[in-house]
């Protein structure tokens, strides 16, 4: 069972350059999240999707951007990556109906 | 300003005796809480909930307790085991179904 499945694991990356995260669910999910995680802040919710097609800017969303071509795919784009973007992403999808989360294994990403 | 906060970033415990992890919230109208747990290299799991016409709920060795008047919730282990040592978030879930996470407390349990 793959369950969320995230691309790269790690990647260092030259400050300018553009990005893109990707994550995969089998799961059958509607709704889809990307979080980072930082030091003593926790994981903090960058973009959403509530269902194929749709998206919706989260608490840290300046940056980023995401589509939702269909139920199993969500990547995250950094069009022009800065330090500060330097962090763990997490991708998530959740069950509607108990609102549980679940979660990737993580992408590490280094800018430069 | 952090609607969720887990104050203590860090606790050590030794092993069998009880762990509590504490977290507070500001926003009276989130409706479920969560803890999930995360392992280094891995992604968040989740660990056990509660709603919030409720007080209580336990699972196994593990117990969350909510106190609504003080917007204080608390993750109870007891016995604590090596295998629990992890990184532990407090999640709390608004109408709109989005989770707003703690930053979360590394706990260390000691043989």
């Amino acid at each position: 069972i793959a369950g969320i499945t995230q691309a790269p694991t790690s990647q260092i990356l030259a400050a300018g350059r553009r990005m893109t995260l990707r994550c995969t669910q089998d799961m059958r999910h509607n709704a889809m999240y990307w979080y980072r995680q930082d030091l003593g802040l926790g994981l903090r919710l960058i973009h959403y999707s509530n269902t194929a097609g749709t998206t919706g800017k989260g608490e840290v969303p300046d940056g980023y951007s995401v589509s939702r071509a269909n139920t199993d795919d969500f990547p995250l784009t950094l069009a022009s990556a800065v330090p500060s973007q330097t962090s763990v992403y997490f991708c998530a999808s959740s069950d509607r109906t108990t609102g549980e989360l679940f979660f990737g294994e993580g992408s590490r990403l280094t800018v430069l | 300003d952090q609607q969720v906060k887990q104050n203590s970033p860090s606790l050590s415990v030794q092993e069998g005796r009880i762990s509590i992890l504490n977290c507070d919230y500001t926003n009276s109208m989130f409706d479920y809480f969560l803890w999930y747990k995360k392992y280094p290299a891995e992604g968040p799991t989740f660990l056990i909930s509660i709603s919030s016409i409720k007080d209580k709920n336990e699972d196994g060795r593990f117990t969350v307790f909510l106190n609504k008047s003080a917007k204080h919730l608390s993750l109870h282990i007891v016995p604590s085991q090596p295998g629990d040592s992890a990184v532990y978030f407090c999640a709390a879930r608004n109408a709109g179904n989005m989770l707003t996470f703690g930053g979360g407390t590394r706990l260390m349990v000691k043989p």
